[in-house]
């Protein structure tokens, strides 16, 4: 079974403060995704990665940066959050080839909430 | 706007009944996914069907892909009320790195 651990599972964050949301994932596949869902809605892709030391702009990349360092690992980074991003994110990793020919594992979210 | 879109927010059905969960997307595709979310899980998938296929089955469930409405449909039959979850459909265009869902189906299975 494939495995992606998300860290922390929850943070609460002021607003202006940085966080770092993290993702590991033992299955050696090169892609590497960050998802936010707010309340009732669906996923939105924030960044994304295929190999590491490079990430990719996704559909709502603004006020958040993504570093890959290994393959392993992909980070989320917010510098100065705002109440806006508040939601549960979720990280997720894919074999070579991305989407078109493979799945998506999920990790089980990190909830952030910003005051 | 999106992609991909599912075409109904809820439903609601008995165990034991069947139930489709209709999607429609926006640009040309290589391959549509459905996924499965639980109550405070992330998602899982449950069907993958590529752009030359027309239909796909996993157990209970049959997705079939047509192209030419750029529409999808996944089928649930003998639903339990396991089966009660949120269903998004994703694609991703032909650029193929990035999958974008719907903003999903909330199905309700009741005993």
């Amino acid at each position: 079974e494939a495995a992606v651990t998300q860290s922390p599972r929850s943070k609460v964050a002021v607003t202006g403060g940085k966080v770092t949301l993290s993702c590991h994932q033992t299955n050696n596949h090169d892609y590497m995704y960050w998802y936010r869902q707010d309340t009732g809605h669906g996923l939105r892709l924030i960044h994304y990665s295929y190999v590491a030391d490079s990430t990719e702009k996704g559909d709502i990349p603004d006020g958040y940066k993504a570093s890959r360092p290994s393959q392993e690992n992909f980070s989320l980074i917010l510098e100065l959050a705002s109440l806006s991003q508040t939601a549960v994110y979720f990280c997720a990793s894919s074999d070579w080839g991305g989407p078109s020919q493979n799945t998506l594992y999920f990790g089980a979210g990190t909830r952030l909430s910003v005051l | 706007s999106q992609l991909a879109e599912e075409n109904s927010w809820a439903l609601s059905v008995h165990e034991g009944e069947s139930v489709t969960v209709n999607c429609s997307y926006k640009t040309s595709i290589t391959a549509l996914q459905w996924y499965r979310q639980k109550s405070g899980k992330g998602p899982a998938q449950l069907i993958l069907i590529r752009s030359n296929e027309r239909e796909k089955r996993n157990g209970r469930l049959r997705a079939t892909l047509d192209t030419s409405s750029q529409s999808s449909s996944l089928s649930i039959t003998a639903t339990r009320c396991e089966d009660t979850a949120v269903y998004f459909c994703a694609t991703n265009n032909n650029a193929g790195a990035k999958l974008t869902f719907g903003g999903g189906t909330r199905l309700t299975v009741r005993p």
